[in-house]
């Protein structure tokens, strides 16, 4: 089973960090977490992947549980154009990506 | 902006027809990958193109065709349209340098073809 669950939605204010939390239970030992955000009226975007440990890169970063059944994925300073549906997906390597429903963030002014 | 484009942005079509929406890989990328979104069923995976050969299919419809040309760019057929095909038909493109699958491969999208059908 490919599922991870996500919150529906969340809401947070600006300039305050993010933590988007995502359930990965069933993953195996191989698979990648990856993150995409999808702006509105806009194609999915590429965020952030990891495997076992915490990564950052200039947008987010992910801290992966030592178990590796969740991950957060952490906007640190979040703007309103962060505003978008976040997905967490795992990639087991059969070539597609399968989006769940994500996580519509609302940033709040 | 993520190097993938597509065409046309907007498409407005008959049920009973047949369209074409193409797109352009980032330069370089070999893997082209087609999804459709729509309200009801979010973001689908339809089919994966690795350096022109087909590589792996989701949910299809047998009404739906695609191939990658030796440019590397992609074209997705729609025929027999129905109104339930209206839908965001993204294309994305990876930048895999090998046939095999790579689990930290990274798909950059285009920014769709919104296609209603009348």
């Amino acid at each position: 089973d490919a599922k991870t669950t996500q919150p529906n939605s969340m809401e947070s204010n600006e300039e305050e960090p993010v933590h988007l939390p995502c359930n990965h239970s069933t993953i195996s030992g191989t698979d990648y977490i990856h993150w995409y955000r999808q702006l509105p009226s806009q194609g999915p975007e590429y965020v952030i992947h990891g495997l076992t440990s915490n990564v950052n890169n200039r947008m987010a970063s992910l801290a992966i549980a030592e178990d590796r059944k969740s991950s957060t994925l952490i906007l640190h300073r979040a703007t309103l154009r962060d505003a978008a549906v976040y997905y967490c997906i795992r990639n087991f390597g059969n070539e597609k990506l399968t989006f769940g429903t994500g996580t519509r963030l609302t940033i709040i002014p | 902006d993520s190097g993938v484009t597509q065409t046309p942005k907007h498409l407005i079509t008959a049920t009973g027809q047949r369209v074409t929406l193409r797109c352009s890989p980032r330069s370089g990328d070999l893997s082209v990958y087609w999804y459709q979104q729509s309200l009801d069923q979010g973001l689908q995976f339809l089919i994966q193109y690795y350096n022109g050969e087909e590589r792996a299919k989701g949910n299809i419809l047998e009404r739906f065709s695609a191939q990658q040309f030796p440019d590397l760019h992609s074209e997705l057929n729609l025929s027999s349209l129905e109104l339930g095909d209206s839908a965001l038909y993204f294309c994305a493109s990876s930048d895999r340098t090998s046939g095999r699958a790579d689990l930290r491969d990274t798909q950059y999208f285009g920014p769709g073809t919104r296609l209603t059908v009348l």
